[in-house]
C-alpha cells in the first residue's frame, strides 16, 4: 500500500521564478492538506483540498496557489518565488469522512532552495 | 490564537532509558486534538500518538504515552525503553475541531546514546 508521494525531492530555483509540487495522496484518502517547513522550525498549515476546492486556507499569501485532480493528487503551486520561499514542503492526506479525529499521513516532502 | 511551545530544543536519552518531552499550548477551545509527530532524517513525519481533549485517560502507543493536563494546557511525551531508532525531531501539534489547520511546535531533537 503506497503511502503518501511528493516530487520533485529536492529543487532549485531562482527568484521571481514559478515552481509547481505534486502529491499523490495515500490509497483510500479524498483530502490533501500542504504545509510549509522551513528550517529548523515546525510546518506551518498553507492549505486543504478537498472534492477538488480549496477548503481551508492558513496565513498565506496568494502567491501560493494550489489544486487537486479528480483523482485526488494534488499540485502546490508558488509564483514570484522570494528567498524566504526556502524551506521542505509537506503534502499530508487524509479521509474526509474521519476529519473529526484529523488523522493525517504525511509524505516525505520537497525540498525546495530559491538562490 | 493558538501556539504550541515545545522548551526543549535539545533532549538526550540512553538506550533502555526513559525520556519525557515536554509541550505546552494555548487555546480558548474546549474541543481539540493533540499530537505527537516524530521527523526522521528521511523527513517524513509519522504519528506516534494522539489524543483527544474530551478524554481524560492518557494515550498509549507501546512505550509511548503522553501526560495530558487539560488545565494547565500541557501534554508531555514519554518514550519508555528508549530504542537506538527513536532518535529524531519530535513535534508537538494541536488542531482544534472540525478544523483543518494543525498548529505545530518548533520541535525537540532527541538523541538515544547506546
Amino acid at each position: 500500500d503506497a503511502g503518501v508521494t511528493q516530487s520533485p525531492t529536492h529543487l532549485i530555483k531562482t527568484r521571481g521564478q514559478q515552481v509547481t509540487l505534486r502529491c499523490s495522496p495515500k490509497s483510500g484518502h479524498d483530502t490533501v492538506s500542504w504545509y510549509q517547513q522551513a528550517l529548523g522550525q515546525g510546518p506551518q498549515f498553507i492549505f486543504q483540498y478537498y472534492e477538488e476546492e480549496e477548503r481551508q486556507r492558513g496565513n498565506f499569501p496568494d502567491r501560493f496557489s494550489g489544486h487537486q485532480f479528480p483523482n485526488y493528487s494534488s499540485e502546490l503551486n508558488v509564483n514570484a518565488l522570494l528567498l524566504g520561499d526556502s524551506a521542505l514542503y509537506l503534502c499530508a492526506s487524509s479521509l474526509e469522512k474521519y476529519s473529526g479525529a484529523n488523522v493525517l499521513t504525511f509524505g516525505a516532502g520537497s525540498r525546495l532552495t530559491v538562490l | 490564537a493558538q501556539t504550541v511551545t515545545q522548551s526543549q530544543p535539545e533532549m538526550s536519552v540512553q538506550e533502555a532509558e526513559t525520556v519525557t518531552l515536554s509541550c505546552t499550548y494555548d487555546t480558548s477551545e474546549s474541543d481539540y486534538y493533540l499530537f505527537w509527530y516524530k521527523q526522521p532524517p528521511s523527513r517524513q513525519m509519522i504519528l506516534v500518538i494522539r489524543q483527544e481533549a474530551y478524554k481524560q485517560q492518557n494515550a498509549t502507543e507501546n512505550r509511548f504515552s503522553v501526560n495530558f493536563q487539560k488545565a494547565a494546557k500541557s501534554f508531555s511525551l514519554k518514550i519508555s525503553d528508549s530504542q537506538l531508532g527513536d532518535a529524531a525531531m519530535y513535534f508537538c501539534a494541536y488542531m482544534r475541531d472540525n478544523n483543518n489547520d494543525m498548529r505545530f511546535g518548533a520541535g525537540t531533537r532527541l538523541t538515544v546514546k547506546p
